[in-house]
């Protein structure tokens, strides 16, 4: 257990649908970290919120929304869903802004768009 | 902006057997280099990272890395391999002095499998 924790681990839906992922960071770190990870693409940096305020931003659809909230847990909010963007989506968390350490990420939602 | 290239999509190997699995990144300024390893079905785990200091990083796991700047290559490497090696391996890179809008984004390569048959 890397103390990071995501939920649901598995998810299926429909297109046009709109889900929410959970992770809850490990205990004492402020930033966390979306990823997506799909077949074609490897991994692709989403978003980055550090204690409640985003940080860093990368190609990030617009039909996806994240915040983090006051106890530090994060939601990624994906609407309008397509088939392609079924893929693994990774949540990471570090101790401080930067990810100088590395990051911790959790076991990741397998999203199946159906 | 940074990138990475892994060179190898996959390396099947023998037990025992040494193994390098390479990385070059691209980079304008001074960067900070990871290596993850992912078993099926779970997150990815920290290997081993250079920060700054001695260019050859070890991992507990008997990995070694060495960070060639000129090579602006992160090789990673294992004298001799074991079955429960098997998994992929990614290498990672971000700015050492990231600000703005790559505040703590790593950048990743597309991965290495390596396979280690008995």
């Amino acid at each position: 257990d890397s103390g990071v924790t995501q939920t649901p681990k598995h998810l299926i839906t429909a297109t046009g649908q709109r889900v929410t992922l959970r992770c809850s960071p490990r205990s004492g770190d402020l930033s966390v970290y979306w990823y997506q990870q799909s077949l074609d693409q490897g991994l692709q940096f989403l978003i980055q919120y550090y204690n409640g305020e985003e940080r860093a931003k990368g190609n990030i659809l617009e039909r996806f929304s994240a915040q983090q909230f006051p106890d530090l847990h994060s939601e990624l909010n994906l609407s309008s869903l397509e088939l392609g963007d079924s893929a693994l989506y990774f949540c990471a968390s570090s101790v401080e802004g930067q990810g100088g350490d590395g990051y911790t990420f959790g076991s990741g939602t397998r999203l199946t768009v159906v | 902006a940074q990138s990475v290239t892994q060179l190898d999509s996959q390396v099947p190997v023998f037990e025992e057997a040494p193994v390098e699995l390479r990385c070059n990144y691209s980079s304008s300024v001074s960067v900070y280099l990871f290596w993850y390893v992912q078993y099926p079905n779970q997150g990815l785990q920290l290997l081993l990272k250079y920060l700054s200091g001695s260019t050859l990083v070890e991992s507990i796991n008997g990995f070694e890395a060495e960070f060639n700047k000129s090579q602006t290559s992160f090789h990673l490497r294992k004298p001799s391999v074991h079955i429960s090696d098997t998994a992929e391996y990614f290498c990672a890179v971000r700015g050492a002095n990231a600000g703005g809008t790559s505040y703590g984004k790593l950048t990743f390569g597309q991965g290495t499998i390596l396979t280690v048959h008995p």
